[in-house]
């Protein structure tokens, strides 16, 4: 286990939709990283934030968003869904301050498109 | 694109060591070889990371050349459980941006 939850576990959505993912941060962690994961693939970096800041972003289109809150959990909001958005998503976070840059990830969200 | 190449596939008998390699031939000096792994469906679990020097823990070892090109992950004593995809990652400590990871080697442990 490592600290990182993240909800809800599964979510079905048909195409045009709006989605919001939910990711709570291990304890004492600044940053939050989030990341797709298609079928088949390794996971794809999306952006990252710290101090409720982007500060890091993948090849992802505007409509993928994000937050973090003062409590250093995070949202990963996307809108307009279309069916390639189906896959697992991931959050991780670390503690960027210590120069040390292990991240550690939460279970995912499974995210299916119609 | 990812920076590192591993095998797509491998097994591995059960209790026997596990010997994962990977290579990050155009690894820079400051960029550290980063090891996790991924059972079916979940998140990705650290395992160990290093910069130039061999490396320890409760989980595996990480061996990496001297030139820094390549490096292998060892699982001492394979089980089951060690059923899953590991992926080689390597990155600029203390930058802001995240891992790229790639298809990583799927091993498979046999009893």
């Amino acid at each position: 286990e490592t600290g990182v939850t993240q909800s809800p576990t599964h979510l079905i959505k048909t195409r045009g939709q709006q989605v919001t993912l939910r990711c709570s941060s291990q304890s004492g962690h600044n940053t939050v990283s989030w990341y797709q994961q298609a079928l088949g693939q390794g996971p794809q970096f999306i952006f990252q934030y710290y101090r409720e800041e982007e500060n890091g972003r993948g090849n992802f289109p505007p409509r993928f968003s994000g937050l973090q809150f003062p409590n250093y959990s995070s949202e990963l909001n996307v809108n307009a869904l279309e069916l390639d958005d189906s896959a697992l998503y991931l959050c991780a976070s670390r503690w960027d301050f210590s120069g040390l840059d292990t991240q550690y990830f939460g279970p995912g969200t499974r995210l299916t498109v119609l | 694109d990812a920076k590192t190449t591993q095998p797509t596939s491998m097994d591995c008998a059960e209790g026997r060591a596990a010997n994962l390699p990977c290579n990050h031939s155009t690894i820079s000096g400051n960029e550290y070889v980063y090891w996790y792994r991924q059972i079916h469906s979940q998140g990705p679990q650290y395992i160990i990371h290093g910069l130039k020097n061999n490396e320890t823990n409760e989980m595996a070892s990480l061996i990496i050349t001297e030139d820094r090109k390549s490096s292998t992950l060892i699982l001492p004593h394979a089980t089951l459980r060690d059923t899953a995809v590991y992926y080689c990652i390597v990155r600029v400590e203390g930058q802001g941006f995240s891992f790229i990871f790639g298809k990583g080697t799927r091993l498979l442990v046999k009893p």
